[in-house]
């Protein structure tokens, strides 16, 4: 069956460093989001790209890069990680065909604390 | 500011009880998402409305969208434990009706059902 994974499911990293959460979808769909998600906000959208090679930002980008260069996967870098970067985040990926709003399928979300 | 609204933020009921969650969007809406999360998962599609007016049912879960007034509700009837969780709203943002999607969410509405 068609799925949309991430990876590592949950990460403990040190202030400074790089790291990056991969998210991987296997129906072939165009379009790829990343949000976050903290109490009391709610989920925010970080980065999200149509398509190969199109990536956009998203309401809190600061700190955060992506890269399309397939259409299966959208890496989530954080160049310098950061305490305010600790957070649950969530990728989804959607097939837009241009007639209309069509469902969203999530990840089960990666667990990131910054110490 | 946030772009959709969402109410109330918790509610607490006890089983066998109706509800009602609402979203307010501040924009205009081409697509209207209602999904469910559970504690430390990912989310779980409940049902996507397009059109004014428009009413979905799936088991005792009803949506509802009225375009004119940029809302939507989710009514549960006759609540069991199982209904229990987070409840999110998502928008579809897209400049044209025909453009590409950008999907953003409201901060929730955390639903306990006591036995």
């Amino acid at each position: 069956d068609a799925e949309i994974t991430q990876s590592p499911r949950h990460k403990i990293t040190e202030t400074g460093r790089q790291v990056t959460l991969a998210c991987h979808q296997t129906w072939n769909h165009n379009n790829m989001f990343w949000y976050r998600q903290d109490l009391g906000h709610g989920l925010r959208l970080i980065h999200y790209s149509y398509g190969v090679q199109d990536t956009n930002k998203g309401e809190v980008s600061d700190g955060y890069s992506v890269s399309r260069s397939n259409t299966e996967d959208l890496p989530l870098t954080l160049e310098s990680a950061a305490s305010s970067q600790t957070s649950v985040y969530f990728c989804a990926s959607s097939y837009n065909p241009g007639q209309g709003p069509t469902e969203a399928f999530f990840g089960q979300g990666t667990r990131l604390t910054v110490v | 500011s946030q772009e959709l609204e969402q109410s109330p933020q918790s509610l607490i009921v006890q089983e066998g009880k109706n509800l009602t969650i609402n979203c307010t969007s501040s924009k205009t809406l081409y697509g209207l998402y209602w999904y469910k999360q559970k504690y430390g998962e990912g989310l779980i599609f409940l049902m996507m409305l397009q059109k004014g007016g428009e009413e979905k049912s799936h088991e005792k879960i009803t949506a509802k969208l009225d375009e004119k007034k940029q809302q939507s509700s989710l009514h549960i009837t006759a609540s069991q434990p199982s209904h229990a969780g987070i409840y999110l709203c998502g928008a579809d943002r897209r400049i044209t009706q025909g453009g590409s999607e950008k999907l953003v969410f409201g901060k929730g509405t955390k639903l306990t059902v006591n036995p």
